[in-house]
């Protein structure tokens, strides 16, 4: 148990379906991510939370819509997603943004059909 | 931009094995490089951190060295056990503020 929980941890949506995946840590940090494992390919950082302030967005498509209500929570929220889009998606958490180790959680794996 | 590459994609052995698996990076201009192991269908746990200043780090039965100028790190896994069957990512920091670059991961299979 890392203190990174991730709800759900299995998620199938149509392509017109929205949905969001929810993050939480109980670290007391003050940086959050999302990453995109998809098969065969090395983990995509996808957004970078500090102190509640967005510091990095890697051109992920529209489709893919964040938010971090406060500094325990980050959300992931999704629409009109495509097949290719299906992936395990990670969250992490650390002490401060850039500095320290990463804390994951367990991941929501997703399907888009 | 920062490419890290680890070899082999995957490695079955049997148990009581020692051996190591590869990461190597394009610029050795980094702040820090990670190895983590991923279950399967889990997310990441951390297992050891290198420093750019140190040679190596130790926990247990793991030891992780770095090259930096040579662009290569080596996780060596001594007296393998099944439980120690994952995929095992090594992940570098180019800067002190920077995020991490991963690799693509070697799967581990060590069989009784």
């Amino acid at each position: 148990e890392t203190g990174v929980t991730q709800t759900p941890r299995h998620l199938v949506m149509g392509m017109t379906n929205k949905k969001s995946l929810k993050c939480e840590q109980h670290l007391g940090h003050n940086a959050m991510y999302w990453y995109k494992q998809s098969a065969k390919k090395p983990l995509e950082l996808m957004f970078v939370y500090s102190l509640e302030e967005r510091v990095e967005n890697n051109s992920v498509p529209s489709r893919f819509s964040p938010e971090c209500p406060n500094s325990s929570h980050l959300f992931l929220h999704l629409h009109t997603l495509q097949p290719e889009d299906s992936a395990l998606y990670l969250c992490a958490s650390s002490q401060d943004y850039g500095t320290d180790t990463q804390y994951f959680g367990p991941g929501t794996r997703l399907t888009v059909l | 931009k920062q490419e890290v590459t680890q070899i082999p994609a995957a490695l079955s052995v049997p148990e009581g094995e020692n051996l190591v698996l590869n990461c190597s990076f394009t610029d050795s201009a980094i702040y820090n490089l990670q190895w983590f192991r991923q279950d399967p269908g889990k997310g990441l746990t951390s297992l050891l951190l290198i420093q750019s200043s140190q040679r190596e780090q130790t926990s247990g039965r793991l030891n992780a060295s770095l090259d930096k100028s040579s662009g290569r790190s080596t996780l060596y896994i001594a007296a393998s056990q099944p439980g120690d069957s994952a995929t095992y990512l090594c992940a570098v920091r180019s800067s002190g503020y920077s995020t991490l670059t991963f690799g693509k991961g070697t799967m581990l299979l060590v069989s009784p």
